[in-house]
């Protein structure tokens, strides 16, 4: 089972919608946890950290459930510059690793 | 703003080949990594660095070394390129504590080995 997964997606949505990836990880010493964002041929980019109580920036929802072990990213008001996949990353208790899943991808059309 | 300066955006090399892929960050960061990223696999970390001269295995080192000599710069080194190392390379640096800070990714190098 690998550590961090994702739906790999595509998610297609219309501009306006409201769309929600979830991500589960497998190691309960998982301690921070993050969104990233990466554009097609480009480097990761952090989006947004993800806290205990959740937490928002802009459009943008992040929400912990640590008893079943899995994040969401809840994005609202969908734009075009949205289309992207998005990384869910794991920081495991005490180390300097980060785990990455594969990714979500999603595409948003006019 | 940050700036993680990977040397080569495309390189082709041929199997047996030793290459080497630099890496500089220009922000005085502790820490700097290597990851290669392959379809349906996400990022893999290949080495990481606390600071000059440290080094520290990651997930999958084998076939890979690598060398801190000065802080701004990590390199990696692929000492007899065979085609299972074709990917993109990522390198990125951060201040400390990976938990608490971004990492800041170069633009990668895609290596390609025939």
């Amino acid at each position: 089972r690998k550590e961090v997964e994702q739906d790999p997606g595509p998610f297609n949505v219309p501009e306006g919608a409201t769309v929600a990836f979830n991500c589960t990880y497998s190691n309960s010493a998982s301690q921070s946890f993050f969104w990233y964002r990466q554009d097609c041929r480009k480097e990761p980019k952090l989006l947004m950290s993800v806290y205990s109580s959740g937490n928002e920036d802009g459009r943008f929802t992040a929400q912990l459930n640590r008893a079943s072990q899995y994040i969401s990213l809840l994005i609202r008001d969908s734009k075009l510059s949205d289309s992207a996949t998005y990384l869910c990353v794991v920081n495991i208790y005490n180390t300097d690793k980060l785990i990455f899943g594969t990714g979500t991808r999603l595409q948003v059309f006019p | 703003d940050v700036k993680v300066t990977q040397s080569s955006r495309y390189l082709v090399k041929r199997t047996g080949e030793k290459v080497f892929l630099e890496c500089v960050q220009d922000m005085d960061h502790e820490n700097m990594f290597w990851y290669r990223q392959d379809p349906g696999l996400g990022l893999r970390l290949i080495y990481f660095s606390y600071d000059v001269k440290m080094k520290e295995k990651g997930d999958i080192p084998e076939g890979y070394s690598v060398s801190r000599e000065k802080k701004e710069r990590f390199s990696l080194i692929l000492e007899s390129a065979s085609t299972n190392q074709t990917s993109m390379y990522l390198c990125a640096s951060s201040p400390v504590g990976v938990g608490n800070s971004p990492l800041h990714f170069g633009n990668g190098t895609r290596l390609t080995v025939t």
